[in-house]
């Protein structure tokens, strides 16, 4: 079946590091998306890609990078610099002008 | 003031009752506007696509598009517990575009 996987489900991360969520899509689509989920604010988008090779920053792109080797994946790190990194991070694809199609989310929380 | 606008919740209703979820927005050149379901600790799920103004019915669910209002609002009939969730609406100005805004969503609580 196809469908988006994100892993792991759930993360911890200590001060200073960096940590990478991995998401990988078998559904053909072109363009993939990092959104970043907290209580009250809804969805903030951080970076998306359109095609291998080039991605664009969302509205909260300081402290994280990525990265559009395959069509299939789109990993995200989450480097020291983001300060406030506690979240549920969400992974989607989409064909263009479509829908999105989300996975089911990777919990990273500060230790 | 945001471009997307939801109540927050939650919304309590008892079993069978008729819910309606809305979303309010200030850009005039949104046309695309997608309702999604999501479960607690669990990814959203795309529930509805319409474009532009008028109703679009899919089972129990009905998304209605007012633009000269500025609101959206999805129904939902004969509702179940399984529908308590949260209830995210999406937005875009452009066909072919990447890019959509969400609304902070609502949640939905269906009393047995």
């Amino acid at each position: 079946d196809g469908g988006i996987t994100q892993s792991p489900k759930y993360l911890f991360r200590k001060e200073g590091q960096n940590v990478t969520l991995s998401c990988e899509q078998n559904l053909n689509h072109d363009a993939m998306y990092w959104y970043r989920q907290d209580p009250g604010q809804g969805l903030r988008l951080i970076y998306y890609s359109q095609i291998v090779n080039d991605f664009q920053k969302g509205d909260i792109a300081e402290g994280y990078s990525v990265s559009r080797e395959k069509k299939e994946s789109f990993p995200l790190t989450v480097t020291s610099a983001q300060k406030n990194p506690t979240a549920f991070y969400l992974c989607a694809s989409s064909i263009v002008g479509g829908g999105y199609t989300f996975g089911s989310g990777t919990r990273l929380t500060v230790v | 003031q945001k471009e997307v606008e939801q109540d927050p919740g939650p919304l309590s209703v008892p079993e069978g009752a008729i819910v309606s979820l809305n979303c309010t927005y200030s850009n005039s050149a949104f046309q695309y506007f997608m309702w999604y379901r999501q479960y607690s600790r669990k990814g959203p799920e795309l529930l509805m696509y319409t474009y532009s103004s008028g109703n679009k019915e899919d089972g129990r669910f009905t998304a209605q598009v007012d633009k000269s209002s500025k609101y959206i609002s999805l129904f939902i009939r004969d509702s179940q517990p399984s529908d308590s969730a949260t209830y995210l609406c999406a937005m875009s100005a452009r066909s072919g575009t990447y890019k959509y805004i969400f609304g902070t969503g609502t949640r939905l609580k269906v009393l047995a």
